[in-house]
């Protein structure tokens, strides 16, 4: 069965520094998830990437596909106290109708 | 705007009681979902439906049923609730699935049960 891993499992970083968090998966991503959880809420959708080298931005927040779509990163540049929470990875699973989900990286922006 | 609410954001609840946690969503979705999560488990499919009166089984669905009488509400629900059912649950919809790829889902704030 395909599954996601994330890492790091956790971060912390001063404020203005920039970060990178990664997604890889066992097998080959069809359709790729961010997501932003704050502590004790529901996930908020950043983006979605399905094609092989895709790179996607919103705000300071930048996604990106590998060519060989099997691994996914999440770049923040100039972190900001606001960027705090959980972000996980969640992608098609190659037999339709189910995601699955990575278990998420706790990120901590030090003011 | 996307918009999925779940009826309680706390809840606390006894051992062997009947629990119902609603969700709500105004997009015209025909995909719900129930997940819950734990921590160092990460997001753990219970059921799923892709229509009204339809339902699958996701990856843990012992212990729990889900009712879906309308396009718009799905209904998650402890016959006899435990202590190990203890946990966040997050509902979620999405759109039709596209040939060769999924629709992006989007979720509710969550609720947090406590069974006492």
């Amino acid at each position: 069965s395909q599954e996601l891993e994330q890492s790091p499992q956790s971060l912390i970083v001063q404020e203005g520094k920039n970060l990178t968090i990664n997604c890889t998966s066992s097998k080959t991503l069809y359709g790729l998830y961010w997501y932003k959880q704050k502590y004790g809420e529901g996930l908020i959708f950043l983006m979605m990437l399905q094609k092989g080298g895709e790179e996607k931005s919103h705000e300071k927040i930048t996604a990106k596909l590998d060519e060989k779509k099997q691994q996914s990163s999440l770049h923040i540049t100039a972190s900001q106290p606001s960027h705090a929470g959980i972000y996980l990875c969640g992608a098609d699973n190659t037999g339709g109708f189910k995601t699955i989900f990575g278990a998420g990286t706790r990120l901590f922006v030090k003011a | 705007d996307v918009k999925v609410t779940q009826s309680s954001r706390y809840l606390v609840k006894r051992t062997g009681e009947k629990v119902f946690l609603e969700c709500v969503q105004d997009m015209d979705h025909e995909n719900m979902f129930w997940y819950r999560q734990d921590p160092g488990l990460g997001l753990r499919l219970i059921y799923f439906s892709y229509d009204v009166k339809m339902k699958e089984k996701g990856d843990i669905p012992e212990g729990y049923s889900v009712s879906r009488e309308k396009k718009e509400r799905f209904s998650l629900i402890l016959e006899s609730a435990s202590t190990n059912q203890t946990s966040m649950y997050l509902c979620a919809s999405s759109g039709p699935w596209l040939a060769g790829g999924g629709e992006t889902q989007y979720f509710g704030p969550g609720t947090r049960l406590l069974v006492l």
